[in-house]
């Protein structure tokens, strides 16, 4: 089964700078992978999902990743921060039968005024 | 739609009370699972269901029982409440089929504090 990390538990940047959130897979190419946000006491949702249509996918809110096939990674970026871009967000590999371990450890983004 | 709800919002258990965690989706989705969230842990998958009749163990299923009569509902159980299972709970569901590909959808969460 895939699994992702997700490098730095906590990342704190200014507004209006780049943001880049990390996420390495293990295994052979996944044909999917995940990423999604928490906005304060709410649940997960959807930001954008990697399907090998497209090494560059675009989500919600301006932010995009890039999937690297050489590096093993699906970073996640956003040209500009913005306040409300503070969240926690997770990187996932696909569900698969059997599969116990289904999201990363999750990155906590604060933007800083 | 109301997509995936989830009660109570809030609970407080003593130790070795049971409850139930309501989840419920009218999406018809197959896949049903449900997740606690703790500070530094992440999210981890305690029990899921790809059908009406069909569950199976997560990452944490100990001190937890599911069960899966209808497609719209999988509630949760806890047998005898324990501090440990203090935690934030989601519940969340995909349509289930081709699920590899599936986007999940969360419920907002129950905040259970065991004490």
């Amino acid at each position: 089964a895939q699994s992702v990390t997700q490098l730095g538990s906590h990342v704190s940047v200014s507004e209006g700078a780049l943001v880049l959130l990390r996420c390495n897979y293990s295994s052979s190419v996944p044909p999917y992978l995940f990423w999604y946000v928490q906005y304060p006491n709410q649940g997960l949702q959807l930001l954008l999902k990697y399907t090998s249509a497209a090494t560059l996918v675009k989500g919600i809110n301006g932010f995009e990743a890039e999937f690297k096939k050489s590096e093993t990674s699906f970073h996640l970026t956003k040209p500009s921060a913005h306040m409300s871009d503070a969240a926690e967000y997770f990187c996932a590999p696909p569900m698969e039968y059997g599969n116990k371990l289904v999201f990363g450890a999750g990155t906590i983004l604060r933007v800083k005024s | 739609n109301a997509g995936v709800t989830q009660t109570p919002k809030f609970q407080v258990l003593k130790t070795g009370q049971s409850m139930t965690l309501q989840c419920a989706q009218d999406m018809n989705h197959e896949y049903m699972s449900w997740y606690r969230q703790d500070p530094g842990m992440g999210l981890r998958l305690i029990h899921y269901s790809v059908g009406a009749g069909i569950t199976d163990q997560g990452e944490v299923p100990n001190g937890y029982n599911v069960s899966r009569s209808t497609t719209e509902d999988f509630p949760l159980r806890l047998l005898s409440a324990a501090p440990s299972q203090t935690s934030v709970y989601f519940c969340a569901s995909s349509p289930g089929a081709g699920w590899r590909q599936e986007t999940q959808y969360f419920g907002p969460g129950t905040r259970l504090l065991v004490l």
